[in-house]
């Protein structure tokens, strides 16, 4: 079955730096998707992404952060001076269509982000 | 306000024993969906189940069940016979027109099934 796949699995990065989650949705899915789940807290939605362009943002998602589909397979969420309480796990997710047909959103294994 | 409320924090039960998970959603939408997760230890998130708003039929999937009654917007997940392999974080969550359909969830319970 195919899957969403992240990398890297853990990043560990300075306090002010910039970091780059990557994550290839599966091929025929359409919309994208970043969540974010601060260690045992509730997981809370970044960003959603169709046709190139952000479709949804959430108030997390500031001038820090930016998304890219930098080529037809990958979608990166970019964070462009980290702060410690960005230390959380960062899931991508993928679906076909937009709601409609009870499509459920397929999620990677998350990447573990640590902002030292 | 809570979109989604998960009232139960942390749910602890010996094996074998049923145990039920709430849920309580709150939308002015008239088109929903709403899901369940599973977060094992390991921490990557595992779809279960999905409902839409027009579908009341509660399911039933092995062990697990689910009985959605939008009359008291509920949408709650039993677990017959549990097993320690079921012990794991259980999100509830809820996907809105008015939102975009991203999902919105529920605190989590824990459930922790022991030997």
């Amino acid at each position: 079955e195919p899957e969403v796949t992240q990398t890297p699995s853990h990043q560990v990065t300075q306090m002010g730096q910039e970091v780059i989650l990557r994550c290839v949705p599966i091929s025929n899915h359409l919309y994208f998707y970043w969540y974010r789940q601060i260690l045992g807290q509730k997981v809370e939605f970044l960003v959603s992404f169709y046709n190139n362009e952000i479709s949804e943002k959430s108030e997390i998602f500031d001038d820090q952060f930016s998304v890219e589909r930098p080529d037809g397979s990958n979608f990166t969420l970019k964070i462009r001076s980290t702060k410690l309480e960005d230390s959380a796990m960062y899931f991508c997710a993928s679906s076909v269509r937009l709601g409609e047909g009870n499509q459920p959103q397929h999620f990677g294994d998350g990447t573990r982000l640590s902002i030292l | 306000a809570q979109k989604v409320t998960q009232a139960q924090t942390e749910i602890s039960v010996v094996e074998k024993e049923d145990v039920t998970l709430d849920c309580v959603y709150e939308t002015r939408d008239t088109t929903y969906y709403l899901f369940w997760y599973k977060q094992p230890p390991s921490g990557e998130l595992v779809f279960l189940i999905r409902r839409n708003s027009f579908d009341e039929q509660n399911e039933i999937s092995g062990r697990y069940s689910w009985n959605f009654q939008k009359s008291t917007s509920s949408f709650n997940f039993t677990i017959t016979a549990s097993q320690v392999v079921d012990s794991a974080v259980y999100f509830c969550a809820l996907s809105e027109a008015d939102s975009n359909y991203q999902l919105i969830w529920g605190a989590g319970t824990k459930l922790i099934i022991k030997p």
